[in-house]
């Protein structure tokens, strides 16, 4: 089976603070990817990644960088802390291939104070 | 306009029951995919099924179906048996072949709730 860690299910941080949310897959994915999944608004994609060093804006990566140095861990960075930015952080990873499912982490819910 | 559309925000079924989840989808690719998942109150996302837009049969897997009508561009999940535990949030995804290669674009979900 696919295993997707995120390294926090829980994380309280403080407004401008530098947050990092770490992700490692253990199945050799090319892809990988960061979601916020807000109440109404469903999941929006922040940034993916479709190899080492290698990365793509998503829909909402104002606030967001990302980093990928080698292609199990995928992580990513909140630059200064906003309380918009509290939420739940999905991570996944997949093959490439049309037909390939996302494979998720358990989430990180962030609360930005 | 919404790529991904869900009507319902909410569903009930009774247990042992079958339920209809529906989605319906706007691209104007021909090459697609199409992908619903399960996201328990304990938050993890799980793939439950997929179909190919030029999958000639509907997918199955265990209790789960898909009813695929292209024409239509509807893709509806359906949950055959209900189980108490398939009380979760399940969305409906789409993996078109132009733009980003690897994106899914996800609907915002139906809420299902198995009553015993």
């Amino acid at each position: 089976d696919v295993k997707v860690t995120q390294s926090s299910r829980y994380l309280v941080k403080r407004t401008g603070e530098k947050v990092f949310l770490e992700c490692v897959q253990d199945m050799d994915h090319e892809n990988m990817f960061w979601y916020r999944q807000d109440p109404g608004l469903g999941l929006r994609l922040i940034y993916f990644s479709y190899d080492v060093k290698m990365k793509e804006k998503g829909d909402i990566p104002e606030g967001y960088s990302v980093s990928r140095e080698k292609k199990e861990r995928f992580s990513l960075i909140l630059e200064s802390a906003s309380t918009n930015q509290t939420s739940m952080y999905l991570c996944a990873s997949s093959l490439e291939g049309r037909n390939q499912p996302q494979h998720f982490g358990d989430g990180t819910r962030l609360s930005i104070l | 306009a919404q790529k991904i559309t869900q009507t319902q925000p909410g569903m009930f079924v009774q247990e042992k029951e079958a339920v209809t989840l529906d989605c319906t989808y706007d691209t104007s690719d021909q090459s697609y995919g199409l992908f619903w998942y399960k996201q328990p109150s304990s938050g993890e996302m799980i793939f439950l099924i997929y179909q190919g837009s030029y999958d000639e049969q509907n997918a199955t897997e265990g209790r789960y179906s898909l009813n695929f009508q292209k024409a239509r561009k509807s893709a509806n999940l359906v949950i055959s048996a209900s189980q108490l535990g398939d009380s979760a949030m399940y969305f409906c995804a789409m993996r078109e072949r132009g733009g980003s290669n690897y994106k899914l674009t996800f609907g915002k979900g139906t809420l299902l709730t198995v009553n015993p």
